[in-house]
């Protein structure tokens, strides 16, 4: 699996876009993106996932980069229920987790 | 269509005992992920089964610890002579295999160790 960094925390105003960035300068040709979150202590939640084109659902958008060097998640209109540790990964099979981002959406 | 169901959700024991975590699936789903995840920390891979199969144990620490998905029946977890350095949560998930790539993982709400 190709490592991955994240900021370790950000904060995001409630109702704007929360533009979360991951480096994964080393991802094979194989290796799909993949978002989760984790809010307080639940189990992970599927978020989004790419190989190489953008993606949207109805939860948020992913933006790759051209070189698949990097990738952005962007929650459009961020709420109070969106602030968790957001994991991005880079993997063809098993999910590494690594720190992931703390997002606090703030009032 | 129920999700992955972990229980149980909050066990306790003392050291030298063993417990026993079970994982149900989603339905229609053949393969499942164990992680565990310390106080504070990140989620970490153990083990990677499929029904009847090992895939990847790369994770699993190499003593006490041991897992199974049989043929009928839940995914189990099983830690033998706990200690307190097993205290932790311990997520499973599943998955449908989905072309070359694993697609999206369900995970179940996890079950709490705490070895007084």
């Amino acid at each position: 699996d190709a490592k991955t960094t994240q900021p370790t925390s950000m904060d995001c105003a409630e109702g704007r876009a929360a533009n979360l960035p991951c480096n994964h300068s080393t991802i094979s040709g194989n290796e799909y993106v993949y978002w989760y979150r984790q809010i307080h202590s639940q189990g992970p939640q599927y978020i989004i996932h790419g190989l190489k084109n953008n993606e949207t659902n109805e939860m948020a958008s992913l933006i790759i980069t051209e070189d698949r060097k990097s990738s952005t998640l962007i929650l459009p209109h961020a709420t109070l229920r969106d602030t968790a540790v957001y994991y991005c990964i880079a993997s063809a099979q098993k999910l590494v987790f690594g720190q992931g981002t703390r997002l606090t959406i703030n009032p | 269509n129920a999700g992955v169901m972990q229980n149980p959700r909050h066990l306790v024991r003392r050291r030298g005992q063993e417990a026993r975590l079970r994982c149900s699936p989603m339905k229609g789903h053949s393969h499942v992920y164990w992680y565990r995840q310390l106080p504070e920390e990140g989620l970490k891979f153990m083990v990677y089964l499929q029904k009847e199969n090992i895939i990847d144990e790369s994770g699993m620490p190499k003593e006490r610890f041991s897992a199974e998905f049989p043929k009928e029946g839940p995914s189990i977890l099983r830690i033998q002579q706990v200690v307190r350095g097993d205290s932790a949560a311990y997520f499973c998930a599943s998955f449908r295999l989905a072309g070359a790539n694993t697609g999206e993982l369900f995970f179940g709400e996890g079950s709490r160790l705490t070895v007084l």
